[in-house]
């Protein structure tokens, strides 16, 4: 039972390239959300899915995009990558009790 | 949108001592969450204790929902207690997890 997985763990983008970030929960969990941290801060919502097929815009969503065509995968687009999206990202899944992935970092150079 | 203060900001202990983290929250909530965020950036869910009082070894827990707050106490702290200690909370009327600020904790040995 691994919980909840992402990948990669670390990547380095120039300005303008594109890439995906992979979540995937092995708890049959409805529910799964993107935040991202920056420093000294706490996290903030990017985007969510109450369940497959579905998606919703979190507290931060531009110049992000979701899909979730699966129900145990929750993959976040970053189209053209800017130095403000540097940046540690962290997948969870959960209805009530949030269960969260290692985290992602994000370098866009 | 909810907003979240949690104090104080930063906290240093020498190991043995106990401390009381506070979280404000500005609107009624159907779950709050206490996370742990450990040196090396993973995020451990504490607690889920929307109302009411849960202990889970040293740590406990206290929310007073119609006052709108919630206190994690940590005794006999450790040096394996540092890292960042986040309130979260979810409105009634919402999906959304919103976090605080944290509150960074250094125990020295």
């Amino acid at each position: 039972n691994a919980g909840v997985t992402q990948t990669p763990k670390f990547r380095v983008l120039k300005t303008g390239q594109s890439m995906t970030l992979l979540c995937a929960q092995d708890m049959n969990h409805e529910y799964m959300y993107w935040y991202r941290q920056d420093p000294g801060m706490g996290l903030r919502l990017i985007h969510y899915s109450v369940g497959e097929g579905t998606t919703a815009k979190g507290e931060v969503p531009d110049g992000y995009n979701v899909s979730r065509l699966k129900k145990q995968n929750f993959l976040l687009g970053l189209e053209s990558a800017a130095p403000s999206q540097t940046s540690v990202y962290f997948c969870a899944s959960g209805t009530f009790h949030r269960f969260f992935g290692s985290g992602t970092r994000l370098t866009v150079v | 949108g909810i907003q979240v203060e949690q104090s104080p900001p930063d906290l240093i202990l020498q190991e043995g001592a106990n401390s009381t983290l506070r979280c404000n929250f500005s609107d009624s909530v159907n779950n709050l969450q206490w996370f742990h965020q450990n040196p090396w950036g993973q995020l451990i869910n504490l607690f889920y204790i929307p109302s009411g009082t849960k202990q889970n070894g040293r740590l406990s827990a206290t929310t007073v929902a119609t006052e709108r707050y919630s206190l994690l106490y940590i005794s006999s702290s450790q040096t394996t207690d540092s890292g960042v200690y986040f309130c979260a909370v979810e409105e009634t009327s919402g999906s959304r997890l919103t976090f605080g600020e944290g509150t960074q904790l250094t125990v020295n040995p």
